[in-house]
């Protein structure tokens, strides 16, 4: 089974509205983090938000928040007042175990979004 | 210069040359990954090092030799490549401790011809 799953098409939105990214992970670990990444065309990898398994609030980072539902292993990513510049592969992403520096991380196949002005 | 840089940014070679790629941090880290982006596939960890010292090696073919002479540098030695290497090549690295975001680097887009 898939660690992380992303299903959505390319997701299309208009400048200036909201915009949701959806993301389910599958573990037995407890302990686990959620990230999300954002890839313009350039090809780097920019880190936007992150969600631990034991955090009591979802994260929230500028225009990002995540929308995190435990029960249902979901993770979605939440952009709201969508810039031109948020057109991006963006890629969910899980670690498993505890914080350390061999943090491996499980990417999904990512979700294209393009923002119409 | 800031964050995680990649050199060379492209490359192309053929499937008996030998080239390197290179990635420095400038963040201090202790960590630093290698990662396969293929077209249409998720990104692949490849290599792992923890205050130079490899702690993952995730089923890489030998043709890929990574190095790290120090928490700021990290190489990956690439000989008798196949057409099917071609991707890109991201490097990323981490504090660790009670720190989680990797930060990466713009990545090398490598064609095997």
């Amino acid at each position: 089974a898939q660690k992380i799953t992303q299903t959505q098409p390319g997701m299309f939105v208009q400048e200036k509205e909201a915009v949701t990214l959806d993301c389910t992970y599958d573990t037995s670990d407890p302990s686990y983090g959620l990230f999300w990444y954002k890839q313009p065309s350039s090809g780097e990898m920019i880190f936007l938000i992150y969600q631990g398994s034991y955090d009591q609030q979802n994260a929230t980072e500028g225009r990002y928040s995540l929308n995190f539902q435990k029960a249902r292993k979901s993770a979605n990513l939440v952009i709201s007042a969508s810039q031109l510049g948020d057109s991006a592969m963006y890629f969910c992403a899980m670690r498993e175990g505890r914080t350390g520096a061999n943090s491996k991380l499980t990417f999904g196949k990512g979700i294209t979004l393009s923002v119409r002005p | 210069e800031t964050g995680v840089t990649q050199t060379p940014r492209h490359l192309v070679m053929g499937m008996t040359n030998k080239k390197s790629l290179k990635c420095e941090q400038h963040l201090g880290h202790n960590a630093m990954y290698w990662y396969k982006q293929s077209a249409k596939k998720p990104l692949e960890l490849m290599f792992v090092y923890n205050f130079k010292e490899q702690t993952e090696n995730n089923s890489v073919p030998s043709r890929f030799s990574p190095e790290c002479p120090n928490s700021s540098h990290l190489f990956l030695h690439l000989h008798t490549l196949q057409p099917e290497d071609s991707a890109l090549y991201l490097c990323a690295s981490s504090q660790g401790g009670t720190s989680y975001e990797q930060y990466f680097g713009p990545g090398t887009r490598l064609t095997v011809t």
